[in-house]
């Protein structure tokens, strides 16, 4: 069965400091990888996906993360957080089709001004 | 494109009662999916349907059901509404045409109170 992990629950950064949000994975063919933000009360954004290629994705609002399948990563990264970075992010991969996403917990960023 | 709507935004309910949330998908999307989003357990996967068929189903108890329509609209049903129901159900759709055409793009959440 495919998991999620994302190690920390909680993350503060000054605004103007890069980030670097962990998410582990376990599945057993190539995934199928997205990040998601939530602000609160709302649905999830799309920020990134991975489906195959190029292991560094671009995304919106500046992010970026990378796949390494040797360590089953999927790292999302920001050279620098704006004060409206602050939201919670979601890790989540596809099934073999890819139409059943499986989530991890979040990790809730907090930006110091 | 107008983007996932979802409604109602918000609704309080009785435990006992059932209640019909609604999802009208990106246009051109065909597969919709749903998600239960709990503080206690997270964002979980209820199920998800492709041009009228249920083509994946999560671990939940058959209280919750679903169904779509031909214009993609879909709906989810809760029956017998227990405490353990109140949650934001999210919904997404997406192209459902496999690889990056199942990037799933959510809708803002209906947010149930059951009392």
């Amino acid at each position: 069965a495919q998991s999620v992990t994302q190690p920390d629950i909680h993350i503060t950064v000054s605004e103007g400091a890069s980030l670097e949000l962990r998410c582990n994975y376990s599945y057993g063919a190539t995934p199928y990888l997205f990040w998601y933000v939530q602000s609160p009360g709302q649905g999830l954004q799309l920020l990134l996906k991975y489906f195959s290629g190029d292991t560094l994705v671009q995304g919106i609002k500046g992010f970026e993360a990378e796949f390494k399948r040797s360590q089953s990563s999927f790292n999302l990264r920001k050279p620098s957080v704006h004060w409206s970075d602050a939201a919670e992010y979601f890790c989540a991969v596809g099934n073999n089709a890819g139409n059943m996403l499986t989530f991890g917990g979040g990790t809730r960023l907090m930006v110091k001004p | 494109k107008a983007g996932v709507t979802q409604t109602p935004r918000y609704l309080i309910k009785t435990r006992g009662q059932q209640v019909t949330l609604s999802c009208s998908p990106i246009s051109g999307h065909r597969s919709v999916s749903w998600y239960q989003q709990t503080p206690g357990q997270g964002l979980q996967f209820l199920f998800e349907y492709f041009s009228e068929t249920q083509r994946n189903k999560g671990n939940f108890p058959g209280r919750f059901s679903g169904r779509q329509f031909s214009n993609s609209r879909s709906e989810m049903n809760v029956s017998t509404l227990e405490l353990g129901d109140s949650a934001l159900y999210l919904c997404a759709s997406s192209l459902g045409t496999g690889g990056d055409g199942e990037t799933q793009y959510f809708g803002p959440g209906t947010r149930l109170l059951v009392l």
